[in-house]
Formats: C-alpha cells, structure tokens, sequence
C-alpha cells in the first residue's frame, strides 16, 4: 500500500524557518516524482515545489510565490522528502500535502497533510 | 500562469441524480506530444485530495465508474452519473500542461 506521512508542521513566527519531512513507503521512491502541494484554510490548492527522480537529473522547480525562500531535496536511502521554508510569511500558512507524483501521470496519491501556521 | 474557471462554484444535487462541473481553461491543455494534462479532484470534508481523473479521461484505480470525465482544448467536463452521499466535497480541476500546474477555484458539491 502506497503511503506518504508528513511531518514538521507547528506554529512559527515570521521570518523564521522550518523543515518538513515527507515519508514514504509501498512505492519505489528512487524512481518518483515527489510534489509538495499546499492549502490556505478555506481556500484552494496551490502547487508549491516538485523534485524529479535521479533519472532525471534530480532536478527541483518551485512556484514563483515562494522560490528562493522554499527548497525541496530527498533522501533516496530513506525513502523521505524534505520541504525547507525560510523567510516564511503569514501568507505561507497552510496545510502542505507531499505527493507521489506530479499529477500528470498514473500512481497519483497524496499524503494526510500536516499543518503550518506562521503568526507572531 | 494559465487560468482554469470552473462552474457552477456551488452544486446542489438530489441523491441519485446526475452532476456536472465545467472547467475551462485560458489556454489550450494540448501538450506538445499531443496528450492533454487536465486532471480531477475530489476532497471530501476533512479529508486529502484524491485523484479521480487524470488526462481528461482515464479514472484513477478504485475510482467508481459513476465518475466519467471529458472535453478537449480548453473545456472539459466531469460527470457523476448517480450522486451518492459519499459524493458530497470539492471538486478541482488541475492543468499540468503548462508551467506552473494550476488548479480552479473549486466545486462544492452538496445533497439537497
């Protein structure tokens, strides 16, 4: 059974930082995408970040709302995926979702989300 | 970023009967190898999203056969044949054609 179990989500300040940790299992991760999706409370979802699969080139893309302020990088030995968020707004609040997949392709599925308020 | 535009927003059904969104998009999903990246969503209440529909018509694995989707270019339809009471959330249409994937704003499907 495919699973994907956020983790790092709290409470933080403006400006400050925090990781979030993707892990998985029931899947072979080396050779998946994995996408970070997010949702405001009350609101519609939002792409956030994607890394590819070392087969193709392990390369990383963000959404221009938070690139240069969010990286995306994976632990292939541990199956896990990580979201570092640095310099995070109030607008950053959400719940970010890790997905398997970029949803163009079969295998699709998402994670239970974990949830990150930033507020002084 | 290319605009996706759903409708009805809001989406009131007796149980039993059928359902339709709409989504349109600001530009043609046609990728240049011809396939077309338009996929659908589900989130019921308190729940993740789940991938119901992915290049316009193929329905994910487990995914009921009440649930059909289809269109081309820029406008595409999802439809449930008989609404159940499991039914009941969001529904999202989700292009990945064009950089950045972008999603519409939303279907809230309810029971009358």
């Amino acid at each position: 059974e495919v699973q994907l179990v956020e983790s790092g989500g709290g409470l933080v300040q403006p400006g400050r930082s925090l990781r979030l940790s993707c892990t998985t299992s029931g899947f072979t991760f080396v050779d998946n995408t994995i996408s970070w999706f997010r949702q405001a409370p009350g609101k519609g979802l939002e792409w956030v970040c994607l890394i590819r699969s070392k087969t193709y080139g392990g390369t990383t893309d963000c959404a221009a709302s938070v690139k240069g302020r969010f990286t995306i990088s994976r632990d292939d030995s541990k199956s896990i995926a990580y979201l570092q968020m640095n310099s995070l707004k109030t607008e950053d609040t959400a719940v970010y979702y890790c997905t398997r997949g970029d949803g163009n392709w079969d295998g699709h599925y998402w994670g239970q989300g974990t949830l990150v308020t930033v507020s002084s | 970023d290319v605009v996706m535009t759903q409708s009805p927003l809001s989406l009131p059904v007796t149980l039993g009967q059928p359902a339709s969104i709409s989504c349109r998009s600001s530009q043609s999903l046609v990728y240049s190898d011809g396939r077309t990246f338009l996929h659908w969503f589900q989130q019921r209440p308190g729940q993740s999203p789940r991938r119901l529909i992915y290049q316009v018509s193929n329905r994910d694995s487990g995914v009921p056969d009440r649930f059909s989707g289809s269109g081309s270019g820029t406008d595409f339809t999802l439809k449930i044949s008989r609404v159940e009471a499991e039914d009941v959330g969001v529904y999202y249409c989700m292009q990945g054609t064009h950089w950045p994937q972008t999603f519409g704003q939303g279907t809230r499907l309810e029971i009358k």
